[in-house]
């Protein structure tokens, strides 16, 4: 149980574009989804934290008009990267919890994005 | 100083090795702590979780917290070629709705056969 799937696991887009990227809770009901992003060999940082049905919070220096995240149910939670540039090539990942499933949260496999 | 420091490595042993991987963190109010283990371009896989201060068994795996020293630590046992990954230690300081992770750089292990 508590499987998280992420989509894509990998994309390449150009400058300018958006891209969206989609997390899903397949086994149990996501009320807070978290995103983190991760460049090469350092740490996972945390972008923003969402819960269902509400705006998410984002974390200080993460623009929130560049990384649009909704949680719109509670399986599925997506980040779209606006106008996408190379500066924002990086590993995406999301990770869900439940309340009623003790204090862990599940990660997705990770979503690599370049930005040509 | 960082929240949370940990030893980028690269730590290598032969296969069969005891493996002790730690983490210092200097915010006492952390009191949820996790090991997770992440391959190369795959997300976290969580390893172990402890609540405050004590030990954790789980099979080849002991995590262990002393939040008197803000130190955690991971042994790994009868280390396997498997076991080659990048290992980050992650803490929280509430469970509940404020939940946050914190990580650690993570410390790339590589097992020998």
């Amino acid at each position: 149980g508590a499987v998280v799937s992420q989509h894509p696991s990998w994309v390449i887009c150009k400058s300018g574009t958006s891209v969206k990227i989609e997390c899903r809770s397949l086994d149990f009901q996501a009320t807070t989804m978290f995103w983190y992003r991760q460049f090469p060999k350092q740490s996972l940082m945390l972008m923003a934290t969402s819960n269902e049905g509400s705006k998410a919070t984002y974390e200080q220096g993460v623009e929130k008009d560049k990384f649009l995240i909704n949680h719109a149910s509670l399986t599925l939670s997506t980040l779209t990267v606006t106008s996408a540039h190379p500066e924002d090539s990086s590993f995406y990942i999301c990770s869900a919890k439940e309340s009623y499933r003790g204090d862990e949260a599940f990660f997705g496999q990770g979503t690599r994005l370049t930005v040509v | 100083q960082k929240e949370v420091e940990q030893d980028p490595g690269p730590l290598s042993v032969p296969e069969g090795a005891i493996v002790s991987l730690n983490c210092t963190y200097s915010n006492s109010a952390f009191q949820y702590f996790m090991w997770y283990r992440q391959y190369s371009r795959k997300g976290p896989e969580l390893l172990m979780y402890t609540y405050s201060s004590g030990n954790k068994e789980d099979g080849r795996f002991t995590a262990q917290v002393d939040k008197s020293s803000k130190y955690i630590s991971l042994f790994i046992r009868d280390s396997q070629p498997s076991d080659s990954a990048t290992y980050l230690c992650a803490m929280s300081a509430d469970g509940g709705s404020n939940y946050k992770l914190t990580f650690g750089k993570g410390t790339l292990l590589t097992v020998n056969p």
